[in-house]
């Protein structure tokens, strides 16, 4: 079992329209959470950072963290043509020294205008 | 630009060469970071600088593959004897390790070996 599972579907909305994206992972000991926006031929850039479970809002980003059910998720809210890119998870138990980063496989997500 | 830079682009060679990638990370951030991301994948792990140490490598980097930070400045990442199964985005990534400890991604060194 990897230690992050991402459901890997593309997912095509309307302009507008919220969307949602999940992670599952195994570790226990993962205390940070993230979601890195990953636009075609660029590098991963953070989107959201979380500490532990709760939510955190950030403009039309909100990122939710369940650590009893080792589940986080990230909604759009009025989505964008600009918000398509692929969106990773990723989470790691140790913020200093290694930042080793567990990934999920990415959600391409596709706004259509 | 101070961003993180990554050199070449993009690489293509035959199987059994040696490749050799190169990246600069942001000038104040002391940890350094490779990772490789394959078609529909996310990025992998494969090795963590502080400064010039080299203080963790994943099991995924074989003996064909070597990294050296050696001023704890640039690094590079080098491939000997490349396989078809070593073509990948080559991702460097760097961190002050202060704060949320955020990785800053470099555009990626993307191999493609025939």
């Amino acid at each position: 079992q990897k230690e992050v599972e991402q459901d890997p579907g593309p997912l095509s909305v309307p302009e507008g329209a919220i969307v949602s994206l999940n992670c599952t992972y195994s570790n226990s000991a993962f205390q940070y959470f993230m979601w890195y926006r990953q636009y075609s031929r660029k590098g991963p850039e953070l989107l959201m950072y979380t500490y532990s479970s709760g939510n955190k809002e950030d403009g039309r980003f909100t990122a939710q963290v369940d650590k009893s059910s080792k589940y986080i998720s990230l909604f759009i809210r009025d989505s964008q043509p600009s918000d398509s890119a692929t969106y990773l998870c990723a989470m790691s138990d140790r913020l200093y020294g290694n930042n080793r980063l567990a990934f999920g496989k990415g959600n391409q997500v596709v706004v259509i205008p | 630009d101070t961003g993180v830079s990554q050199d070449p682009r993009h690489k293509i060679t035959k199987r059994g060469q040696n490749v050799t990638f190169r990246c600069d990370p942001i000038s104040e951030h002391n940890r350094l970071y490779w990772y490789r991301q394959t078609l529909g994948q996310g990025p992998e792990f494969l090795t963590y600088f502080q400064n010039e140490a080299q203080l963790e490598k994943s099991r995924l980097l074989s003996d064909r593959f070597s990294a050296e930070r050696p001023k704890g400045s640039f690094s590079t990442l080098e491939i000997q004897r490349t396989e078809q199964g070593d073509s990948a985005m080559y991702l460097c990534a760097s961190s002050d390790g202060v704060g949320t400890g955020e990785l800053f991604f470099g555009e990626g060194s993307r191999l493609t070996v025939l």
